[in-house]
């Protein structure tokens, strides 16, 4: 059981450049959720999507944007990379409701 | 004043102390209370989950939560190196089923346990 997958797990980036962080968790959970964290700062909520076909801002929405590609995936695009955005993002799922919330391994994204 | 309060450390003990991990909270409408532990480059993975006030135990660790002080905590006993870690604490409201869902974080308490 994979539980959440994150890809790719190491990133360097240019400023301006675009990419695309991937999850997929294979535990049939309704929400995803896209985290980063800084050290100091703790997890910070990016977006969220309670369920397929919905997605929402969460704290620190600026400079990303995501997709919930279907009930397993959901995505987080930078368009255009800023060294503000060097940060590990996490990305998590849960049932929706009261049960725990389950992470990946996590992105070490650096923007240079 | 930040919506969930956790000293970050670092906390370092002996091996085979006791270990007291605390969070203080404002929002009274959190009802869910997790325990996350967190290695060094590694995701947060849930190590304790409680619902409303009272206590849970699962081996060397045991949660409290007073919801009237709005205060968790988190024991470790005989704790071991291998628990060096970071723990973040986490909290939720009931679902609302439309509103923002995701969990609301301490920044987390580096802990270290020395041999």
């Amino acid at each position: 059981n994979a539980g959440v997958t994150q890809t790719p797990k190491f990133q360097v980036l240019k400023t301006g450049q675009s990419m695309t962080l991937q999850c997929a968790q294979d535990m049939n959970h309704n929400s995803m959720y896209w985290y980063r964290q800084d050290p100091g700062m703790g997890l910070r909520l990016i977006y969220y999507s309670a369920s397929e076909g919905t997605t929402d801002k969460g704290e620190v929405p600026n400079g990303y944007n995501v997709s919930r590609l279907n009930k397993r995936e959901f995505s987080l695009r930078l368009e255009s990379a800023a060294p503000s955005q060097t940060s590990v993002y996490f990305c998590a799922s849960h049932l929706g409701g009261r049960a725990e919330a389950f992470f990946g391994q996590g992105t070490r994204l650096t923007v240079v | 004043q930040k919506e969930v309060e956790q000293d970050p450390g670092p906390l370092s003990v002996p091996e085979g102390a006791i270990v007291s991990l605390n969070c203080t909270y404002s929002n009274s409408a959190f009802q869910y209370f997790m325990w996350y532990r967190q290695y060094s480059r590694k995701g947060p993975e849930l190590l304790m989950y409680t619902y409303s006030s009272g206590n849970k135990e699962d081996g060397r660790f045991t949660a409290q939560v007073d919801k009237s002080s709005k205060y968790i905590s988190l024991f470790i006993r005989d704790s071991q190196p291998s628990d060096s870690a970071t723990y973040l604490c986490a909290m939720r409201g009931l679902y609302s089923g439309g509103g923002a869902d995701g969990l609301t974080f301490g920044k987390g308490t580096h802990l270290i346990i020395q041999p």
